[in-house]
């Protein structure tokens, strides 16, 4: 079973602090995906990883790919309200078509 | 930018009944591609198609789902006698290419069977 295990699963935090989130899987990934979700609304793609080690960045956000390929992080340094919502991780495999999820990430960041 | 749409952005039915989701994908992707998300839960991949073709699909796409593509723009899900479990979000989504390459999500399709 082909399974990624998001955590935390809920974080409250106050504006400015810094939070890491985590996508975690025993299985190997040949890339994976993060997404933001608002409500009702379908996954926004934030960044997509490849290679093993990997790190990308994207303003306040910095998001790695394990060596193993097995997991990642997403790190949000000094964060603002308007960084607000759901995060997904989500795996691709070679041989798939599908993309796997995790179940989400429900950060909320009050000013 | 591109982007995927989706229509309608709510589709209410009664049980039993043939519902259509549609979707236009982003105009030069290849692949395609329904997910759904049940409220509160994670989401689920349906099923996946290149050249005019389904290529995979999860258990839940059974025979009660099927796809087309029926014209160069549109790409549809067809659920043929909805249950009241198959309420959900269901998410079109394309891609120029197989991974890594990024696939694209519309905004969703909320299906409310009653």
């Amino acid at each position: 079973t082909q399974l990624l295990e998001q955590s935390p699963q809920f974080l409250s935090i106050q504006e400015g602090e810094n939070l890491t989130v985590y996508c975690n899987s025993s299985s190997v990934f040949s890339s994976l995906q993060w997404y933001r979700q608002e409500p009702g609304e379908g996954p926004v793609l934030l960044v997509t990883v490849v290679t093993g080690g990997e790190v990308k960045k994207l303003k306040r956000l910095t998001f790695q790919f394990g060596d193993a390929r097995k997991d990642s992080s997403l790190h949000i340094t000094a964060a603002q309200p308007g960084d607000t919502g759901l995060y997904l991780c989500a795996g691709a495999k070679d041989s798939n078509y599908q993309l796997i999820w995790g179940a989400g990430t429900k950060l909320i960041i009050k000013p | 930018e591109p982007e995927v749409t989706q229509t309608p952005s709510h589709q209410v039915t009664q049980m039993g009944q043939e519902v259509i989701l549609r979707c236009v994908p982003i105009s030069n992707h290849l692949y395609f591609y329904w997910y759904r998300q049940i409220l509160g839960q994670k989401v689920e991949f349906l099923v996946s198609f290149y050249n005019n073709e389904i290529s995979e699909k999860s258990e839940i796409f059974d025979d009660q789902f099927s796809v087309e593509r029926p014209d160069g723009s549109n790409f549809t899900l067809k659920i043929r006698s909805t249950k009241l479990e198959d309420s959900a979000m269901y998410f079109c989504a394309s891609s120029a290419g197989l991974v890594p390459d990024t696939q694209y999500f519309g905004p969703g399709t909320r299906l409310t069977v009653l």
